[in-house]
């Protein structure tokens, strides 16, 4: 069965440092991957995505994610976070049928 | 207006009403879906529908039903409100070409 993994219900970064938020996924095929974020009170935002090719893919907002097989991760990065960085991620995967399978996402503060 | 809205943003009913969320978006996108948002559970897919009058249950369907007479609407409806009903729903379409959801701003459902 398809499942995803974040193992950090919260995170907290300074302003200006890096960041890294992870992610595990269960699929049996070749995975669609997405990281979303959402702001307090609004929906989710996609960030970017991963169907195949390049493993390392760059989103919006200077975020970047690297599929690794080998290890069933899709983590998520940037190399400076900024304070409007603070909500909530999430990652997905699309399975079959069109469904999508979500973690239980990752809170962000960012502290100046 | 163009995009995914929902209707209304927030409800508060008592247990046993019904009460019917509604989702309409303007792309004309065949699939939609409908998910509730609860802390430590991430999204959890409760219905989705890959075109007019074709629907199917996710995860966490018991108590909610769910028609698609048209292409641009998907309304959510739970028959007789319970507690733990009380949640946040977001519907999301699927766009065909990027394989992107795109989600509706959500619906803050209190069920006393």
């Amino acid at each position: 069965a398809q499942s995803v993994t974040q193992p950090d219900i919260h995170i907290t970064v300074s302003e200006g440092a890096s960041l890294e938020l992870r992610c595990n996924y269960s699929y049996g095929a070749t995975p669609y991957l997405f990281w979303y974020v959402q702001s307090p009170g609004q929906g989710l935002q996609l960030l970017l995505k991963y169907f195949s090719g390049d493993t390392l893919v760059q989103g919006i907002k200077g975020f970047e994610a690297e599929f690794k097989r080998s290890q069933s991760s899709f983590n998520l990065r940037k190399p400076s976070v900024h304070w409007s960085d603070a909500a909530e991620y999430f990652c997905a995967v699309g399975g079959t049928g069109n469904q999508f399978y979500f973690g239980t996402g990752t809170s962000l503060t960012v502290i100046p | 207006d163009a995009g995914i809205t929902q209707s209304p943003r927030y409800k508060i009913t008592e247990t046993g009403r019904q009460v019917t969320l509604m989702c309409h978006q303007t792309w004309s996108h065949s699939y939609m879906f409908w998910y509730r948002q609860d802390l430590g559970h991430g999204l959890r897919l409760i219905y989705y529908s890959a075109a007019a009058d074709i629907t199917d249950k996710g995860e966490v369907p018991d108590g909610y039903v769910v028609s698609r007479s048209k292409t641009e609407n998907f309304p959510l409806t739970l028959e007789s409100a319970t507690r733990s009903q009380t949640s946040v729903y977001f519907c999301a379409s699927l766009g065909s070409s990027s394989y992107e959801q795109y989600f509706g701003p959500g619906t803050r459902l209190t069920v006393t």
